[in-house]
């Protein structure tokens, strides 16, 4: 069975305090690992895509990465508009158009 | 503009009501799904439609029914829920290219409380 655990469950960050956001996956052959950020209320919002252990995307002040256990999201002096919840899943090998098995979320607070 | 539009944003229902969710996807993509979202539990998935043929059904209650008429629209039809379905449904869709399936850009879901 699938598995993604994120971790901390919570985090509160001063403005311009970087820091990192865990995802531990089990999966029987990885086809993509997604990172979504949350805002209270509304859908997930696409942030990025990672194939393959050793793969990074960036995006302003958030990086992703992957090994073959696990990803990391490193925010980067991040500021108030980047609070919301962070959500990490997987997308196992498979034939045709499978779901995502998602984590349970990071809650991040950038207090100013 | 997300590319996924969901109707109705919010939804209270007696326990006794059929109603339906809509989602329509402007992406022109060819697999749907629907997920349940509720407190402190990670997103589940529900079903999922690839060129309109259900290929998933995660054990869900038969009170939910989907539909899928096309691969642009996806309806969740409830009847007789319970309280403890009350949650945030969420709809979803993807491109799915000889077995490889693209991000899911989802949409701003439903919220639907049954009292």
């Amino acid at each position: 069975e699938d598995q993604v655990t994120q971790s901390p469950e919570a985090l509160r960050l001063q403005e311009g305090e970087s820091s990192s956001l865990n995802c531990s996956y089990t999966v029987s052959g990885l086809r993509g690992l997604f990172w979504y950020r949350q805002d209270p209320g509304k859908g997930p919002e696409f942030l990025f895509t990672l194939y393959s252990a050793g793969e990074e995307k960036e995006k302003e002040r958030l990086k992703a990465t992957l090994t073959k256990k696990e990803s990391f999201l490193h925010i980067t002096a991040p500021k108030p508009e980047d609070s919301a919840t962070y959500l990490c899943a997987v997308q196992a090998s498979g034939g045709g158009a499978d779901g995502l098995t998602f984590g349970k979320g990071t809650h991040l607070i950038i207090q100013p | 503009e997300t590319g996924v539009t969901q109707t109705p944003r919010h939804l209270v229902m007696g326990m006794t009501n059929k109603k339906s969710l809509k989602c329509e996807q402007h992406l022109g993509h060819n697999a749907m799904y629907w997920y349940k979202q509720s407190a402190k539990k990670p997103l589940e998935l529900m079903f999922v439609y690839n060129f309109k043929e259900q290929t998933e059904n995660n054990s869900v209650p038969s009170r939910f029914s989907p539909e899928c008429p096309n691969s642009s629209h996806l309806f969740l039809h409830l009847h007789t829920l319970q309280p403890e379905d009350s949650a945030l449904y969420l709809c979803a869709s993807s491109q799915d290219v000889q077995g490889w399936s693209t991000e899911a850009f989802f949409g701003q879901g439903t919220r639907l409380t049954v009292v």
